[in-house]
């Protein structure tokens, strides 16, 4: 079965950097991924795709202070410079043929 | 610039029949693989439904089969889903998406504002 899992929550100061997991369920290490990001009160942006071998594609845009990366079956989402308007919740999400399936998001807290 | 405006929501109580749409523009429609997917309140997203660029396949979330109902007008640029036999756990905003490919199953990449649902007696 497809899963996506995340943890439930991260944080790190104001300048800082941060940098959120999603790992895929055995047998699907070689997925793709997406990033979303989620601000309080408002609908998901997608912030990018992120492929097995670390390679990504960024939406229109977004700031390069967000970047992909992959491990195994792990894939990444960094955020450097943590700007205010980053406290967000973030998804990732993977399909398969007709689904969609996302991860439980990870809310990311700016100290 | 890409457009999804979803339209339709309301209260509705339980047992009861909603159609949303969401018009698109800023794309040509009929390239792309459209879904919806919802947020119940204080919850995480939750992929519903999605249909094939020319219509001719669908998909739905076990949650919601033999229930929703998701289709397109490609003339009209226009996503519906098609809600009947409303329940309160269906209690939710309904953002429309848009795939990111022109064939096979992809990433969403666009999102709309989304449009609550409220299921209540």
């Amino acid at each position: 079965q497809l899963v996506l899992t995340q943890s439930p929550s991260a944080s790190a100061s104001l300048g800082a950097s941060v940098k959120l997991t999603c790992t895929l369920s055995s047998g699907h290490s070689s997925y793709a991924i997406a990033w979303h990001q989620q601000q309080p009160e408002k609908g998901p942006r997608y912030l990018m795709k992120v492929n097995s071998d670390g390679s990504h594609n960024k939406g229109d845009g977004i700031p390069d202070r967000f970047s992909g990366s992959s491990s195994g079956a792990e894939r990444y989402l960094t955020i450097s410079s943590l700007q205010s308007e980053d406290e967000a919740d973030y998804y990732c999400q993977t399909w398969g043929t007709g689904i969609q399936v996302f991860g439980a998001g990870t809310k990311v807290t700016v100290l | 610039e890409v457009q999804l405006l979803e339209s339709g929501g309301g209260l509705v109580q339980p047992g009861g029949s909603l159609r949303l749409s969401c018009a698109a523009s800023g794309f040509t429609f009929s390239d792309n693989a459209m879904g919806w997917v919802r947020q119940a309140p204080g919850q995480g997203l939750e992929w519903v439904s999605t249909i094939s660029a020319d219509g001719g396949y669908t998909y739905n979330a076990d949650s919601v089969k033999g229930r929703f109902t998701i289709s397109r007008d490609n003339s009209r640029n226009t996503l519906y889903l098609q809600m009947n036999s409303l329940r309160a756990d269906d209690t939710a905003v309904y953002y429309c998406a848009k795939e990111a490919l022109t064939v096979g199953t992809s990433n969403l990449d666009y999102w709309g504002q989304g449009t609550r649902v409220t299921v209540s007696s």
